[in-house]
């Protein structure tokens, strides 16, 4: 059964650097999420991507957050700048089709600590 | 804008019990309703969903039921198992204004004892 991929399983990074967090989507979906989860806390979403551009973002998206579909296959968050507060768990979804109410499938998420 | 609560945990339960875990959620549109499941370790995995009101989702002996007029979406299951112990998420996403990110709740953790 295909699924949603992402690399690293753990990152470790210092405050003020960049990081790259990685996700294959399931093959042939079109669109792709972003959300974080910092521990203790809820599930929030942070993007959206559609035919590559955001389709909607969340209050959390600031200017230090980009995303990117650098080829047929990847899809990439990235934090320029990191913060204490940006240690969380990352998770990448995608969906199949145009639908709202059709399923996002989640990867198994990227843990982030930034120290 | 939109919102889900569920109830908070650790819940626990024997073996075999039966489960409800409380969802309601205030939505601007027509939202589609969701319960996901994450075992120790992993990801967030779809348990079921509901797309309308009184569609009933159900999965793995687990079950919830679109209530509208209630503005809830309450999982329940007959008899529970160890293994369904885990952290369970209610969502919801909303039809209105293009939105598609996944509204969740806080979460409930569920613990079986044998």
């Amino acid at each position: 059964e295909p699924e949603v991929t992402q690399t690293p399983s753990h990152q470790v990074t210092q405050m003020g650097q960049e990081v790259i967090l990685r996700c294959v989507p399931i093959s042939n979906h079109l669109y792709f999420y972003w959300y974080r989860q910092i521990l203790g806390q809820k599930v929030e979403f942070l993007v959206s991507f559609y035919n590559n551009e955001i389709s909607e973002k969340s209050e959390i998206f600031d200017d230090q957050f980009s995303v990117e579909r650098p080829d047929g296959s990847n899809f990439t968050l990235k934090i320029r700048s990191t913060k204490l507060e940006d240690s969380a768990m990352y998770f990448c979804a995608s969906r199949a089709g145009t639908g709202y109410q059709e399923t996002q499938y989640f990867g198994p998420g990227t843990r982030l600590l930034v120290l | 804008g939109n919102s889900v609560t569920q109830m908070e945990g650790p819940v626990t339960l024997s073996e075999e019990a039966f489960l409800t875990i409380n969802c309601t959620y205030t939505a601007t549109g027509y939202p589609s309703l969701f319960w996901y499941v994450q075992y120790p370790g992993e990801g967030l995995q779809l348990l079921l969903k509901a797309t309308k009101a009184d569609d009933k989702g159900s999965n793995k002996g687990f079950e919830a039921t679109y209530r509208k007029e209630t503005t809830s979406f309450h999982l329940e299951k007959g008899s529970v198992q160890v293994s369904d112990s885990a952290v369970y998420f209610c969502a919801l996403v909303d039809s209105g204004g293009g939105a598609d990110g996944l509204t969740f709740g806080k979460g409930t953790h569920l613990i079986i004892q044998p």
